[in-house]
């Protein structure tokens, strides 16, 4: 079975700064992968996903995202961060297996932008 | 384009009551469905998925129970409602199992 973690709860950035989020994933194969934003009280809102071919991708908001099979690894990146960019940011994998439930959500990372 | 709608965006009710709450898609045919209960401060918990009219698959034994009586629409209910079944209910659609999930915008749900 496949699994996501998200090994930061909550992570603090100033505006303008740089962003990282990590994500490690479990999985036999070449795995669909996703990041996703929720801001408060509202649905989660895909900002990128990966199925195969280059392994930087680019997403919406100014967000990539980058495969590196080696390390098991999709970590969201964004040069510069605006305070709208305050939200929960979800890691998800995608793989079927006959008759599977579809996407394995980590358990979220919770972005605080300081001014 | 496609759409999800839920319904209603928020409700409070006492223990002990039914529920229903209502999803439905709109601009695509045959989708994969999902219904989500997410805590407060936690992460997606799935509790149904369908992949076709009248398929559920239950993924957490619970009170409560899905139906999709058509093929955009997707129903959680429950009977009596428990004071833990208080939460965000997240509905989604995908075109397969694999593929990236398209959320609705939620039903907050108050159980007192």
């Amino acid at each position: 079975a496949q699994s996501v973690t998200q090994p930061d709860i909550h992570i603090t950035v100033s505006e303008g700064a740089s962003l990282e989020l990590r994500c490690n994933y479990s999985y036999g194969a070449t795995p669909y992968l996703f990041w996703y934003v929720q801001s408060p009280g509202q649905g989660l809102q895909l900002l990128l996903k990966y199925f195969s071919g280059d392994t930087l991708v680019q997403g919406i908001k100014g967000f990539e995202a980058e495969f590196k099979r080696s390390q098991s690894s999709f970590n969201l990146r964004k040069p510069s961060v605006h305070w709208s960019d305050a939200a929960e940011y979800f890691c998800a994998v995608g793989a079927v297996r006959g008759g599977a439930d579809g996407l394995t959500f980590g358990k979220g990372t919770h972005l605080i932008i300081q001014p | 384009s496609q759409t999800i709608h839920q319904w209603p965006a928020t409700l409070v009710q006492p223990v002990g009551s039914p529920l229903s709450l209502e999803c439905t898609v709109e601009g695509t045919s045959n989708p994969n469905l999902y219904w989500y209960r997410q805590a407060a401060g936690r992460g997606l918990q799935l509790l149904f998925y369908s992949v076709g009219i009248g398929q559920i698959s239950s993924e957490v034994p619970q009170n409560l129970s899905a139906s999709r009586p058509q093929d955009r629409q997707f129903i959680l209910s429950s009977k009596k409602l428990l004071l833990s079944d208080s939460g965000f209910y997240l509905c989604a659609w995908s075109r397969g199992l694999q593929y990236e999930q398209y959320f609705g915008p939620g039903t907050r749900l108050t159980v007192t």
